[in-house]
């Protein structure tokens, strides 16, 4: 079945560090790929998305590639803030769940930036 | 505008008692969904609707009831709950219910079952 993994937090990290946050994902179609971020009582934001191989999403200095061959969709950036501490969640959706839009969630990556 | 909103922003309830979840979007999609999410967990899917059709139910127990009275409208009634319902209750809108369809998400309600 569809599934999607990502790394274990919590990831700390200083003010302007390189920030790479692992996904990786099995599916049994050509999945579309979402990066939401969740901030502390909020809701989910979408971040970025790609729908085919080698597509990059970017947003808010924020970019992941849609890497097939690997079957990985891994966020990065270059210079974090302290307003990026939030948890991230991969996500897929993929034809195999018969086309709803059923998204199915890694268990989310919580990054704290400190000053 | 990609907002989803949703009422109340928090609602404690006794498990006798009976309450409404509301959502709605002005974006003009034609798919709305509910989410359970606990805890430092991913968000559940509960619910889909499809052009205001249920389009998909995962097995969730009937104490939980959707509505969508119109496209824009998406409704959870709660009946009898438990305390181990008690989580954010995640609604979100996408323009269909496809696979590179991006969905957007409200803020949530937070539900507290005594």
């Amino acid at each position: 079945g569809n599934s999607v993994t990502q790394m274990e937090g919590p990831v700390t990290l200083s003010e302007e560090a390189f920030l790479t946050i692992n996904c990786t994902y099995t599916a049994t179609g050509y999945p579309s790929l979402f990066w939401y971020v969740q901030y502390p009582g909020e809701g989910l934001q979408l971040l970025l998305k790609a729908t085919k191989a080698d597509d990059k999403g970017s947003n808010k200095g924020f970019e992941a590639t849609y890497r097939k061959e690997t079957t990985s969709f891994h966020l990065e950036k270059g210079s974090v803030q302290v307003s990026d501490s939030a948890v991230y969640f991969c996500a897929l959706s993929d034809y195999g769940s018969g086309n709803t839009g059923k998204l199915i969630f890694g268990q989310g990556t919580t990054l704290q930036v400190k000053p | 505008d990609t907002e989803v909103t949703q009422t109340p922003k928090h609602l404690v309830m006794g498990m006798t008692n009976k309450k409404s979840l509301k959502c709605e979007q002005h974006m003009g999609h034609r798919a709305m969904y509910w989410y359970k999410q606990k805890a430092k967990k991913p968000p559940e899917l509960m619910f889909v609707y499809s052009y205001e059709k249920l389009s998909i139910n995962e097995s969730v127990p009937s104490r939980f009831s959707p509505e969508c009275p119109n496209s824009s409208l998406l409704n959870l009634h709660l009946h009898a709950l438990q305390p181990e319902d008690s989580a954010l209750y995640l609604c979100a809108s996408s323009q269909g219910a496809g696979v590179a369809y991006e969905q957007y998400f409200g803020p949530g309600t937070r539900l507290t079952v005594t």
